[in-house]
């Protein structure tokens, strides 16, 4: 079973436009970290935000927002008034401790001027 | 701000060469991994590495592999023999200590086995 789902495989919108990527994680750990990451054409991993399972405020950084949801394994990432250098590959990713990372199999976010 | 680096950037070999990609974790972190990602699929764990050894590694982490931290500040990645499906992004992260769970990841390898 995938520990990180992100069912939105290919997103496009007009530039302007709010844009919703959803994760949906699977844990038996209380304690556990989620990620965002941001993979632009030039293929680095551009680190976004980190959310711990206790925190479940949600977290507001410049058009950026994350809504975290226990109660349904959710921690989806809205982009506000998108813009054409947002276009890039994003993944979510869940860490259960001190070892590896479970990435997601990322959403392709396409931001047509 | 201190960076995980790596190199080369990018890796051209022939099917069945040996290489070694390169990773300069950031100086204070103790625990170091690899990824993979061919193109167009997701990151996937390869195997990860603290107090000179591995503490964990996946099922692609196969007897073509090996991992080394030759002297302080580097870390290795080594495929014996080169496969086609070895194509692919190699990432490298570091983490600081077991308490802090952020993984900080390089710029990536691009390898392109022909």
């Amino acid at each position: 079973a995938q520990k990180v789902t992100q069912a939105q495989t290919e997103i496009s919108v007009v530039e302007k436009e709010d844009v919703t990527l959803d994760c949906v994680y699977e844990t038996r750990d209380t304690t556990y970290y989620l990620f965002w990451y941001k993979q632009p054409p030039s293929g680095e991993l551009v680190f976004l935000i980190r959310r711990n399972s206790f925190d479940e405020q949600n977290e507001i950084s410049g058009r950026y927002s994350w809504n975290f949801q226990k109660s349904t394994s959710s921690f989806n990432f809205t982009i506000t008034a998108s813009q054409v250098v947002d276009s890039a590959v994003y993944f979510c990713a869940l860490n259960e401790g001190w070892n590896q990372f479970y990435f997601g199999t990322g959403t392709s976010l396409t931001v047509i001027p | 701000e201190p960076e995980v680096t790596q190199t080369p950037s990018h890796q051209v070999t022939q099917m069945g060469q040996e290489v070694i990609l390169r990773c300069v974790p950031i100086s204070n972190h103790l625990y170091f991994y690899w990824y993979r990602q061919i193109l167009g699929q997701k990151v996937e764990f390869l195997v990860s590495f603290y107090n000179n050894e591995i503490s964990e590694k996946s099922e692609i982490f196969d007897d073509q592999f090996s991992v080394e931290r030759p002297d302080g500040s580097n870390f290795t990645l080594k495929i014996r023999s080169t496969k086609l499906e070895d194509s692919a992004m190699y990432f490298c992260a570091s983490r600081r200590t077991s308490q802090y769970n952020e993984q900080f990841f390089g710029p990536g390898t691009r390898l392109t086995v022909l």
